[in-house]
């Protein structure tokens, strides 16, 4: 089955700049999803087909996938921005998260 | 707004059934696809089943082997979940999440319910 990997932990200093990876089999002939889940708080969506941003996030949240690598990227990171990430894509008829990435705003 | 709202959580016993239900507003429910994710506690997020907006297509995680059945009311704008033989494994939080398209296959998931926790224990 289809595996999506993301290192389990992240740390950033406010106002640096935080990259998130997610790595799996030629990823970047997929769309990849990211979501945010602050604690104890239900998921968000981030960002959609590589690249995209829904209506009214933040432009410091990015996103770009090739290759076999998907990243979300972060500039300019808030302490409102510490919460888990998780990145998803659809193998053929299957949604696949990745195990998630606990960001630290240090 | 954009309202999903999930109900039906709760103690059951190994190898009961229970229905958990989507109550779904701000939105034209019959025109997107909707999906249950479940969160098992301080574990990562976990894909259950997909359905297309006219409930024709159903997409299932491959542990979900016929136990559990994603289905939907387009006159009741709600979203079910049916589930069977729960094991200990199936304690989670529920999410129902609405899809960015119609179809229930390829898309994001925009909007999330707040969740219900299902809890198989004796």
């Amino acid at each position: 089955s289809y595996e999506l990997t993301q290192p389990p932990s992240v740390s950033v200093s406010p106002g640096q700049t935080a990259s998130i990876t997610c790595f799996g089999d030629e990823l970047g002939d997929k769309y990849a999803f990211w979501y945010q889940q602050r604690p104890g708080q239900s998921p968000v969506l981030v960002i959609y087909q590589d690249n995209k941003r829904p209506s009214g996030l933040p432009e410091r949240f990015s996103g770009s996938n090739s290759g076999n690598t998907a990243t979300l990227t972060i500039s300019g990171t808030q302490a409102m921005d510490e919460a888990d990430y998780y990145c998803q894509a659809w193998d053929s008829r299957n949604v696949v998260f990745g195990g998630g990435t606990k960001l630290t705003v240090l | 707004e954009v309202q999903l709202l999930e109900s039906g959580g709760g103690l059951v016993q190994p190898g009961g059934s229970l229905r958990l239900s989507c109550a779904a507003s701000g939105f034209t429910f019959s025109g997107y696809a909707m999906t249950w994710v479940r969160q098992a506690p301080g574990k990562g997020l976990e894909w259950v089943s997909s359905i297309s907006s006219s409930g024709e297509k159903t997409y299932d995680a491959d542990f979900v082997k016929g136990r559990i059945t994603i289905s939907r009311d387009n006159s009741k704008n709600t979203l079910y979940l049916q589930m069977n033989s729960l094991r200990v494994e199936d304690t989670a939080v529920y999410y129902c999440a609405k899809d960015q398209h119609s179809s229930g296959r390829g898309s994001a998931f925009d909007y999330w319910g707040q969740g219900t926790l299902l809890t198989v224990s004796s």
